[in-house]
């Protein structure tokens, strides 16, 4: 099957900027998404960017799309303590079924 | 706007038993709502994928039998788990979607926990 991979830890400090790297291999991806997950919740969705785009910001948020090299990233700047979760990377195929990442656990320091 | 809800939030029950999880979208209808299951520090796993009046889709692997999903109205599905047994606990989170594959919102999940 399709997968998505991310690395499944980042320690970073508070103030500092934090980027989470995701690589997927399905050529057919129409979206690919962030979602923020805290402990025992639900995932919320943080951010998402079409296929033919390369770059999308929101807010403290920066997501990157490289396409050619099947590499998506997430980059959170000024990262507060409240931005502790796990992170995870997804992408939906042409039929609109989710991959997901494994997640990875950011953890901000003081 | 865009909520999803689950019940209960968390459950215990004995093994040999069914337990029922409900999921609502509570401000949108959902042509499509799906099942995940995600064990502890991994990623959510697809069971499977209901169209309200239709039967379940269940991805390879997922026992449909064991996995009952019922997708009555727009705004409700049910996955009730049957003849539970520890292997089957973990957490169960449900999603709902109201158009474009990005409109998809997730439910806050269920703890199952079977003894």
């Amino acid at each position: 099957g399709e997968d998505v991979e991310q690395s499944l830890f980042l320690s970073v400090r508070e103030g500092d900027s934090s980027v989470i790297n995701c690589t997927y291999t399905d050529s057919s991806s129409t979206y690919l998404y962030w979602y923020k997950q805290e402990p025992g919740a639900g995932l919320q969705l943080l951010t998402y960017i079409f296929s033919n785009m390369d770059m999308k910001q929101d807010q403290r948020l920066t997501v990157l799309l490289n396409k050619k090299d099947k590499h998506l990233s997430l980059r959170i700047a000024d990262t507060q303590t409240g931005d502790s979760a796990i992170y995870f990377c997804a992408e939906t195929d042409s039929w609109g079924k989710f991959q997901f990442g494994a997640g990875t656990q950011v953890v901000v320091t003081p | 706007g865009a909520v999803v809800s689950q019940h209960p939030s968390w459950v215990i029950c004995k093994s040999g038993t069914s337990v029922k999880i409900e999921c609502r979208s509570l401000d949108f209808q959902a042509t499509t709502m799906f099942w995940y299951r995600q064990f502890p520090k991994q990623s959510l796993m697809l069971m499977a994928t209901s169209n309200e009046g239709s039967k379940a889709t269940y991805e390879q692997g997922v026992e449909k039998d064991k996995f009952l999903i019922n997708h009555a109205s727009l705004t409700l599905s049910t996955l009730t788990v049957t003849s539970a047994h520890p292997e089957d606990s973990s957490f169960y989170i449900c999603s709902a979607q109201s158009g474009q594959f990005y409109e998809q919102y997730f439910g806050p999940g269920t703890r199952l926990t079977v003894t």
